[in-house]
């Protein structure tokens, strides 16, 4: 099975700042990777796919990059909408897996 | 609109089988490249890949559950279910299920969730 790594657990961050989360695969997955951003109550959103491709009607302030085993995932200009945990996904081989999640806090 | 809703028990004793169900609409499940995956949270933890059922009825399943998971799905009702078997309380968490509709294998909408507790 192929292991995604995903970094940081956690962060705190301020309104405007840049965040960047990393996830590198354990094996090269190509560009067959996305990343969710899940809020309680709410079902997880798709983001970013195929690496670097933004679902439609996702902010421009989300973006995806990285192919083989690292990539990363930035959000510009951080809004307070945008607490949330946030999550990588391959879906090279299966069985797919996930990262362990970031969760971003808000200053 | 494509909308999957999940439900199912709330509560399961261990030992017990879990059946969860899986209600799509705004897609059909036997449209070409359409999947339909489960996933799990237990509380506080991370997102788990579960199972994967295809529009052709092909089925995949994560190695360490595999032996207990049964994927299924009943095109006329547009429903996909999925069988746990011998629950036990670290099984516990919110499930959910999303669907792929191709071209990308990404999970492009997926359900709320529904919470399971397994207790006795």
């Amino acid at each position: 099975d192929i292991q995604m790594t995903q970094s940081p657990s956690s962060l705190s961050a301020s309104i405007g700042d840049r965040v960047t989360i990393t996830c590198q695969a354990s094996h090269d997955i190509r560009n067959y990777l996305s990343w969710y951003q899940l809020k309680p109550g709410k079902a997880p959103k798709l983001l970013i796919y195929d690496a670097s491709n933004l679902d439609t009607g996702v902010p421009s302030r989300f973006s995806g990059s990285g192919s083989g085993t690292d990539f990363s995932f930035t959000i510009n200009s951080l809004q307070p909408e945008d607490l949330a945990t946030y999550y990588c996904h391959h879906y090279a081989d299966l069985p797919y897996s996930f990262g362990q999640g970031t969760r971003l806090e808000i200053k | 609109q494509v909308t999957l809703k999940e439900s199912g028990p709330a509560l399961v004793k261990p030992t017990q089988t879990l059946t969860l169900t899986c209600t799509c609409s705004g897609f059909s499940l036997t449209t070409k490249r359409t999947r339909v995956t489960w996933i799990r949270q237990p509380p506080g933890k991370a997102l788990e890949w579960l199972a994967r059922i295809d529009w052709d009825d092909d089925k995949f399943y994560s190695n360490s559950l595999k032996t207990r998971l049964s994927i299924s799905k009943d095109t006329s009702k547009n429903q996909v279910f999925l069988t746990m078997t011998n629950m036990h309380p670290v099984d516990t968490g919110t499930y959910y299920c999303a669907v792929t509709r191709g071209p990308s294998l990404t999970l492009d909408s997926w359900g709320q969730g529904t919470l399971v507790t397994v207790s006795s």
